[in-house]
């Protein structure tokens, strides 16, 4: 039983590159959601996705894209990396308005 | 606009002696509350959560925490911890009509042995 499977786990990217996290669950959850962790600021909602061809913004969306092809997969794109981007990225899928929220491993990205 | 406050980043304590980790929320709706924990290097994972009923919640590892809906608050305890208890503990709470979690900041155990 998988869970919720991210990669890369660890990423360098200098300024202006681009690049895809990949997200993948196999709990067939209908809700799908990217957050990013910083020190001290706990975690901030990026993208999130109710079912397939369905994606909204978060509280920080600049910068980053998604998209929402088949239930299973939420891959979270950079545009134009910047160094402001350089956190801790943990992708999260749930089931149901009251079900726990399942978590990634996360993703460290340090943008140069 | 619901928002939820975690009054302390860090809480050091000795191990074997209990704890208590607040959380307080404000939210102008019914609400459902969770307690997550994040070991070092890893993802969340769910502690407890209070949806309605008792207010007394119990989870994983002796943990519980108490709903006080007229101090909104939510207070995660644990009455012996140990050296593995050693983590950073998150409050979040949502409304009771969409998938959102609204987060605290977070705080760190800190276990003395």
């Amino acid at each position: 039983n998988a869970g919720v499977t991210q990669t890369p786990k660890f990423q360098v990217l200098k300024t202006g590159q681009s690049m895809t996290l990949q997200c993948a669950q196999d709990m067939n959850h209908e809700y799908m959601s990217w957050y990013r962790q910083d020190p001290g600021m706990g975690l901030r909602l990026i993208h999130y996705s109710v079912g397939a061809g369905i994606t909204d913004q978060g509280e920080v969306p600049n910068g980053y894209n998604v998209s929402r092809s088949t239930t299973e997969d939420f891959p979270l794109r950079l545009l134009s990396a910047a160094p402001s981007q350089t956190s801790v990225y943990f992708c999260a899928s749930r089931t149901g308005i009251t079900g726990e929220l399942f978590f990634g491993e996360g993703s460290r990205l340090t943008v140069l | 606009a619901q928002s939820v406050t975690q009054l302390d980043s860090q809480v050091p304590v000795f191990e074997e002696a209990p704890v208590e980790l607040r959380c307080n929320y404000s939210s102008s709706v019914s609400v459902y509350l969770f307690w997550y924990v994040q070991y070092p290097n890893q993802g969340l994972q769910l502690l407890l959560k209070y949806l309605s009923g008792s207010t007394l919640v119990k989870g994983i590892n002796g943990f519980e925490a108490e709903f006080n809906k007229s101090q909104t608050s939510f207070h995660l305890r644990k009455p012996s911890v140990h050296i593995s208890d050693t983590a950073e503990y998150f409050c979040a709470v949502s409304d009771q009509s969409n998938y959102q979690l609204i987060w605290g900041a977070g705080t760190k155990l800190i276990i003395k042995p």
